[in-house]
């Protein structure tokens, strides 16, 4: 069964600094995809970035980026010049791409706080 | 286009009684997934409808939980009797069908439910 763990409960930074969030996984596929999700206080969970790991490019959305190293089952999510509305509790998710199977696997959260 | 809604926001009831939980999909996505995060752990994947049709059951916890999906709309979560390790908030989740992998799953704001 795959398992995912985030190791950081919470963490906390200064507007405009750059924070890394870290997420490992475990599995014995070779085809899957990972993703992080972000939920703002009392907010929806939104997708911030996924990655197919036959892709060997990191993904990257404005702001967000993410360090995949698949030899070491590791998938960072990198968040730079943060902002005030980055604080959120992020979730990292794995998923098998098989039809009728696709549930996502998280991690236990990072609560990220954006400190003005 | 409207998003994943889900309904109620939150409900306290008492242990021993019935909730229902009622989500609706963005319209013309076929995959619904239902989740639950108990408070302080992971996300966890309780069970996943193709349209009308439980696909994966697997997450569900016991028979004191029953979803449906009738016509392959909105779907409903029940929990009857409800007990005190049910508190938490469900999560549902819909996605597009189309090549395995390629669906991103799309999150309602959860519904928290309080079992007193």
């Amino acid at each position: 069964a795959q398992t995912v763990t985030q190791s950081q409960p919470e963490m906390s930074v200064q507007e405009a600094e750059t924070v890394t969030l870290s997420c490992t996984y475990d599995t014995s596929e070779n085809n899957y995809y990972l993703f992080w999700y972000k939920q703002p206080p009392s907010r929806q969970m939104i997708l911030v970035i996924r990655q197919e790991a036959y892709k060997q490019q990191n993904a990257t959305e404005n702001r967000f980026s993410v360090n995949f190293q698949k030899a070491a089952k590791s998938f960072s999510l990198k968040i730079s010049d943060s902002q005030l509305g980055d604080t959120a509790m992020y979730f990292c998710a794995f998923m098998r791409p098989i039809q009728g199977a696709q549930k996502l696997v998280f991690g236990q959260g990072t609560r990220l706080t954006i400190n003005p | 286009e409207a998003g994943v809604t889900q309904f109620p926001s939150h409900s306290v009831i008492e242990k021993g009684q019935t909730v229902t939980l009622r989500c609706d999909p963005i319209s013309g996505h076929d995959n619904l997934y239902w989740y639950r995060r108990v408070m302080g752990k992971e996300i966890k994947f309780l069970l996943h409808f193709v349209k009308e049709s439980k696909q994966d059951e697997s997450g569900m916890p016991n028979n004191r939980f029953l979803a449906e999906r009738t016509g392959g709309t909105y779907s409903t979560l029940k929990v009857q009797p409800a007990e005190l390790e049910d508190s938490g908030v469900y999560f549902c989740a819909s996605s597009q069908r189309g090549l395995a992998g390629d669906e991103t799953q799309y999150f309602g704001p959860g519904t928290r439910l309080l079992v007193l």
